[in-house]
């Protein structure tokens, strides 16, 4: 069985400051790893994704991740933040062998901006 | 829109009371879920389908649970004598079937949501 855990459940920065959620995953066998964002009012959408290849994923508005199989972690960071980024962010993972057809998330980081 | 599709929206019942969720995922997505979310948790896997067939279900998925997927286009999610417990947000996401490795492999496309309370 897979599980996801987010340590915060709750990170204030300020503007333009640096930020960096966590995420430690538990799994038996491969996975892949997801970040979704849902913005106040919205449904969830993905962020980023590692499926293989290069450990470092970025998404189009400055967020990476890094994959790092020996700490089983996918740690989410922006070097700057901005207002808009004020959301809730969960890690998710998901069994190779399910072809992404299961995908367990973590229970949730809320990021907020402070001006 | 051409998004996930939830209704209704909220729905607030009475304890006993049997309710129905609509789910219309994107048109050409054959792979459609349900997952709960309560206060302060993250989406809890429910059930999957692909096309009609409902491949998985999970232990959370009591008797009083059902979905039906007919024509392999919308979905309902039925919930039989309700428990204040089941009161939850019920999210629906659609996606392409996930090949390893694939460009789609892995991007849920999420509806807004059914809030359920029930008193």
């Amino acid at each position: 069985a897979q599980s996801v855990t987010q340590l915060d459940s709750q990170v204030p920065v300020f503007e333009e400051a640096p930020v960096e959620l966590r995420c430690n995953y538990s799994s038996s066998v491969s996975v892949y790893l997801f970040w979704y964002v849902q913005y106040p009012n919205q449904g969830l959408q993905l962020l980023l994704k590692y499926l293989s290849g290069s450990t470092l994923v970025e998404s189009i508005n400055g967020f990476e991740a890094e994959f790092n199989k020996s700490q089983t972690s996918f740690h989410l960071r922006k070097p700057s933040v901005h207002i808009s980024d004020t959301a809730e962010y969960f890690c998710a993972v998901s069994p190779l062998w399910s072809s992404a057809s299961k995908i367990i998330f973590g229970s949730g980081t809320r990021l907020s901006i402070r001006p | 829109d051409t998004g996930v599709s939830q209704n209704p929206r909220h729905k607030i019942t009475k304890r006993g009371q049997n309710v129905t969720f609509r789910c219309d995922p994107i048109s050409e997505h054959n792979r459609l879920y349900w997952y709960r979310q309560t206060l302060g948790q993250g989406p809890e896997f429910l059930t999957y389908f692909q096309n009609e067939a409902q491949l998985e279900k999970s232990r959370l998925l009591s008797d009083r649970f059902s979905a039906e997927r007919p024509k392999g286009s919308f979905s309902t999610l039925e919930i039989q004598r309700t428990e204040q417990g089941d009161s939850a947000m019920y999210l629906c996401a659609s996606s392409f079937p996930g090949l390893a490795g694939g460009e789609n492999t892995g991007e849920l496309f999420f509806g807004e949501g059914s809030r359920l309370t029930v008193l």
